[in-house]
């Protein structure tokens, strides 16, 4: 399997501080890209990130990508706490269109 | 807005039932994929369509088929539910772009069970 694995498994913080949450993959990659869950709904796009860039920014959220290390990571800023959900990370390890989850950060923010 | 539905939040069945779970996109995506996501293993791809008629399976494919005969819309089918196939299933799709992925909308989830 091409899963990527995030870390940590859970994080709880309090509203204003930031939220760091690091997706490490096994293969070469295009891109990455990060999601957003509310519990029992379905997967929210983020971001994404191609192989070539090594930070990107959206709003209070950005991404790096470090390819030498295999590794990506979420920075959330001044969290709030509507911020809270499962975060996952997705590689495109493979040739053609599919795409890969890892196993998720739960994040919690706490009022 | 981009809507990926799928037909049931809520389903229970019994053991030894063929299941079927439809998906539907309206945003003329190629691509279209089911997942089954398990507390402490993520997401994990069951099957994958890149055009009509067209199936590649994922890394757990056994116990499932799939039927993608018009664009918008592809089917999982559980040929005989089993008590280990209780799990969301997630149904997603994404355009093809040259070659590069890009990103995935996703259905709002089936909580499915098998009894």
């Amino acid at each position: 399997s091409q899963q990527g694995e995030e870390d940590p498994q859970a994080l709880s913080i309090q509203e204003g501080e930031n939220a760091t949450m690091n997706c490490s993959y096994k293969t070469s990659i295009n891109n990455l890209q990060w999601y957003r869950q509310n519990s029992g709904r379905g997967l929210v796009h983020l971001i994404l990130i191609r192989s070539n860039e090594r930070e990107k920014h959206s709003g209070r959220l950005r991404v790096t990508l470090d390819t030498s290390k295999k590794s990506s990571s979420l920075l959330i800023t001044a969290s709030r706490a509507a911020d809270t959900a499962s975060y996952f990370c997705a590689t495109d390890a493979r040739a053609g269109n599919q795409f890969y989850f890892g196993t998720g950060t739960s994040l919690t923010v706490i009022p | 807005d981009v809507k990926v539905t799928q037909s049931s939040r809520y389903l229970v069945k019994r053991t030894g039932e063929k299941v079927f779970l439809e998906c539907v996109q309206d945003m003329d995506h190629e691509n279209m994929f089911w997942y089954r996501q398990d507390p402490g293993l993520g997401l994990r791809l069951i099957y994958f369509s890149y055009d009509v008629k067209m199936k590649e399976k994922g890394d757990i494919p056994e116990g499932y088929s799939v039927s993608r005969e018009k664009k918008e819309r592809f089917s999982l089918i559980l040929e005989s539910a089993s008590t280990n196939q209780t799990s969301m299933y997630l149904c997603a799709s994404s355009l093809s772009s040259g070659g590069w992925v890009t990103e995935a909308f996703f259905g709002q989830g089936t909580r499915l069970t098998v009894v």
